[in-house]
């Protein structure tokens, strides 16, 4: 088993769809995350989870829904997306939501979106 | 201003030469360094992390640190095909927000 694995690994959908992306962790994290990373521009973060409970909401539409089950778990709910949310969405995982001490973030090999 | 800048790409180097990728980022407080690098399809993989003001070396990797520059590069020595890839500095403040540059993709030539 990898680190952090993402599914589905490729998606496309109708702008008036309801997809799930899936992400699960076997490192015995603390917190977890959301990025999206389109052509051309740095990773964005979107959320942050630290022992279930989101900490951070990076001003995200709310056709993006997150929810954490339990730590080793992480969802990204898609709902009526646009074309311009047609990116690679990565998840990742880190010992402990203080980056600055725990280090690095795992990521898993991202669910590339296509919204037509 | 960006948060976090990295030189534009992208970069060519021949094989075994020295290639050279800098950063600069915008918030002093800023405790925590890393280059992470992603090859083309695949997600982003930890190569350095830095904290303190000076050099690490791991192989044929550097990390450079200067905070009161705030500047962080990554030099990698005997460039190899096998190194081209993007590479993307990440910079961590004290609040602990995660903030990564645009990347700067690197292109070794046999």
């Amino acid at each position: 088993e990898t680190g952090v694995t993402q599914t589905p690994r490729h998606l496309v959908m109708g702008m008036t769809n309801k997809k799930s992306l899936k992400c699960e962790q076997h490192l015995g994290h603390n917190a977890m995350y959301w990025y999206k990373q389109s052509a051309k521009k740095p990773l964005e973060l979107m959320f942050v989870y630290s022992l279930e409970e989101r900490v951070e909401n990076n001003s995200v539409p709310s056709r993006f829904s997150p929810e954490c089950p339990n730590s080793s778990h992480l969802f990204l709910h898609l709902h009526t997306l646009q074309p311009e949310d047609s990116a690679l969405y990565l998840c990742a995982s880190s010992q402990d939501i203080r980056l600055a001490l725990s280090g690095e973030l795992f990521f898993g090999e991202g669910s590339r979106l296509t919204v037509l | 201003q960006k948060e976090v800048e990295q030189n534009s790409g992208p970069l060519s180097v021949p094989e075994g030469a020295i290639a050279s990728l800098n950063c600069t980022y915008s918030d002093r407080g800023s405790q925590s360094f890393f280059w992470y690098r992603q090859y083309s399809g695949k997600s982003p993989e930890l190569i350095m992390s830095i904290y303190s003001n000076g050099d690490k070396e791991d192989g044929r990797f550097t990390a450079q640190l200067n905070k009161a520059s705030q500047y962080v590069s990554l030099l990698i020595r005997d460039s190899q095909p096998s190194d081209s890839a993007t590479y993307l500095c990440a910079v961590i403040a004290a609040a602990g927000k995660s903030t990564f540059g645009d990347g700067t993709t690197l292109t070794v030539k046999p």
